[in-house]
C-alpha cells in the first residue's frame, strides 16, 4: 500500500510569490491535514480536510489556504510568501475519528 | 482547549539504558493519545497509540499506557538503541466535529550514544 506522498520535496521561492504544495493521501483515506514545522519548533496544526470540504482551521494567516479534490487529493497554497514561512510542511491522511495520521516526508519550503 | 505537554530534550543515554519521556495532557472528553517518532530528515511515522483509558500501546520495544486518573501517556522503553535517536512526539486527537485533528506536544529529542 503506498503511504502519503507529497511534492515537491523541495521549493525554493523569493519573498512575495505564491508557493503550491501537493499532498496525495493512502488510498481510502478521506481527510487530509496540513502541518507546518519550522525550524526548532512543534508542529502547527494549519488545514483539516474531509470529503472535500475544509473542517478546521489553524491559527494561521488568511494567505494559508487550500482545497481537496474530489479523487482526495490535496493542495496548499501559501500567497505572498514571507521569511518566516520557511519551514517543512507535512501532509497528512487519516480513515477519520479515532483513526491515527499517517504523514508523508513532506515538503521543505524556503523562502529567501 | 485541547494541549499536550512533554518534558523538554535532549535527553542522552546511553545504549541499553532505560528511557522514560513523560507526556501528559488536557482534553475534553476521550481522546486518542499518540506516540510519533521523527527520524533525521524524514516525516513522523506512528510508533504506537492508545484509544481508551487503560490501553496499553507498544511497539518496537516501547510502551505507553494511557492513564486517564494522572491524564498521563509517558513513554517507555527498557533498554535503548544507537538506532532510537530521534525526536519523539506525543499527540492527541479529540472526536468528533472540530476536534478530530491531531494536536502535538513539544517534541523530545533523544540521543542514544555507544
Amino acid at each position: 500500500e503506498a503511504g502519503v506522498t507529497q511534492s515537491p520535496t523541495h521549493l525554493i521561492k523569493t519573498r512575495g510569490q505564491q508557493a503550491t504544495l501537493r499532498c496525495s493521501p493512502i488510498s481510502g483515506h478521506t481527510s487530509v491535514y496540513w502541518y507546518q514545522q519550522a525550524l526548532g519548533l512543534g508542529l502547527q496544526f494549519l488545514l483539516w480536510y474531509d470529503e472535500g470540504e475544509e473542517r478546521n482551521r489553524g491559527n494561521f494567516p488568511p494567505r494559508f489556504s487550500g482545497r481537496q479534490f474530489p479523487n482526495y487529493s490535496s493542495e496548499l497554497n501559501v500567497n505572498a510568501l514571507e521569511l518566516e514561512d520557511s519551514a517543512l510542511y507535512l501532509c497528512a491522511s487519516s480513515l477519520g475519528d479515532t483513526s491515527p495520521l499517517h504523514f508523508g516526508n513532506g515538503t521543505r519550503l524556503t523562502v529567501t | 482547549g485541547n494541549s499536550v505537554t512533554q518534558m523538554e530534550g535532549p535527553v542522552t543515554l546511553s545504549e541499553e539504558a532505560f528511557l522514560t519521556i513523560n507526556c501528559t495532557y488536557t482534553a475534553t472528553g476521550y481522546p486518542s493519545l499518540f506516540w510519533y517518532v521523527q527520524y533525521p530528515g524524514e516525516g513522523l511515522q506512528l510508533l504506537l497509540k492508545a484509544t481508551k483509558a487503560d490501553d496499553k500501546g507498544s511497539n518496537k520495544g516501547f510502551e505507553a499506557t494511557y492513564r486517564k486518573e494522572t491524564t498521563s501517556f509517558h513513554l517507555e522503553k527498557g533498554s535503548v538503541q544507537v538506532s532510537d535517536s530521534a525526536v519523539y512526539f506525543c499527540a492527541l486527537k479529540g472526536r468528533g466535529g472540530g476536534y478530530n485533528k491531531l494536536i502535538f506536544g513539544a517534541g523530545t529529542r533523544l540521543a542514544v550514544h555507544p
